[in-house]
């Protein structure tokens, strides 16, 4: 396809459970974030890929959140053990990474935790 | 730490009745001023990218505007279908290159 690409569009699991949040990129961009929104908020950094460098995790809320960009593409965000604050709508985006490039979103995976 | 507030929060306007929104941020060194539109259930939509002061862009009945130290959107003669959430996010020259977002201006074009 030609937009970024994100997988469930949809998500309900029970608290405590695991969960793995899929983004395909746009092909042949090289950076790739992700972020978060509760309702009604703004967007909350959460991770960024460039390239084969080492992510810039800074965002991340607690260690039970972490993400993984396979072979420079598909990248995949997984919970551990959800909490019912950790529902909300995660956004996957890429670039081209180069200077002065904008950021193209998906249109995110809606997360409910029980 | 890089910082960017949006106001209003939210504006409602009648069709054709202009208004600005606005966008103040804090950067160590501003390497892009990014523009979105958003949705209600969407992810956001890409506008306009600012990168020096004094820079304008225009897209239809947008205009986005930058200074040193704050960009405004301009809306000229809007349509209903124009409502949605503004987002302003910038990246910084140095460091890390992720985008910092703002609150967003929620805008309602009533007909």
């Amino acid at each position: 396809g030609a937009g970024v690409s994100q997988s469930p569009s949809n998500k309900v699991t029970e608290k405590g459970k695991d969960v793995e949040l899929r983004c395909d990129p746009i092909s042949g961009h090289t950076a790739l974030y992700w972020y978060r929104q509760s309702l009604g908020q703004g967007l909350e950094f959460l991770i960024y890929f460039q390239g084969n460098s080492a992510p810039d995790k800074s965002g991340l809320p607690s260690d039970r959140f972490s993400a993984e960009r396979t072979g420079g593409s598909v990248s995949t965000l997984t919970i551990q053990r959800t909490q019912q604050e950790d529902s909300a709508v995660y956004l996957c985006a890429s670039s081209l990474g180069r200077v002065n490039t904008e950021a193209f979103f998906g249109q995110g995976t809606r997360l409910t935790v029980v | 730490e890089d910082q960017v507030t949006q106001s209003p929060e939210a504006l409602r306007l009648q069709e054709g009745e202009s208004s600005s929104l606005n966008c103040s941020y804090t950067v160590s060194g501003l390497r892009g001023l990014f523009w979105y539109r958003q949705d209600p259930g969407k992810g956001p939509e890409f506008l306009f990218t600012l990168y020096s002061a004094g820079e304008e862009k225009e897209k239809e009945r947008l205009k986005a505007t930058l200074t040193k130290k704050e960009s405004f959107l301009h809306i000229t003669a809007p349509k209903p279908e124009d409502s949605a959430t503004y987002l302003c996010a910038v990246q910084a020259r140095q460091g890390a290159q992720k985008l910092v977002f703002g609150q967003g201006t929620r805008l309602t074009i009533n007909p």
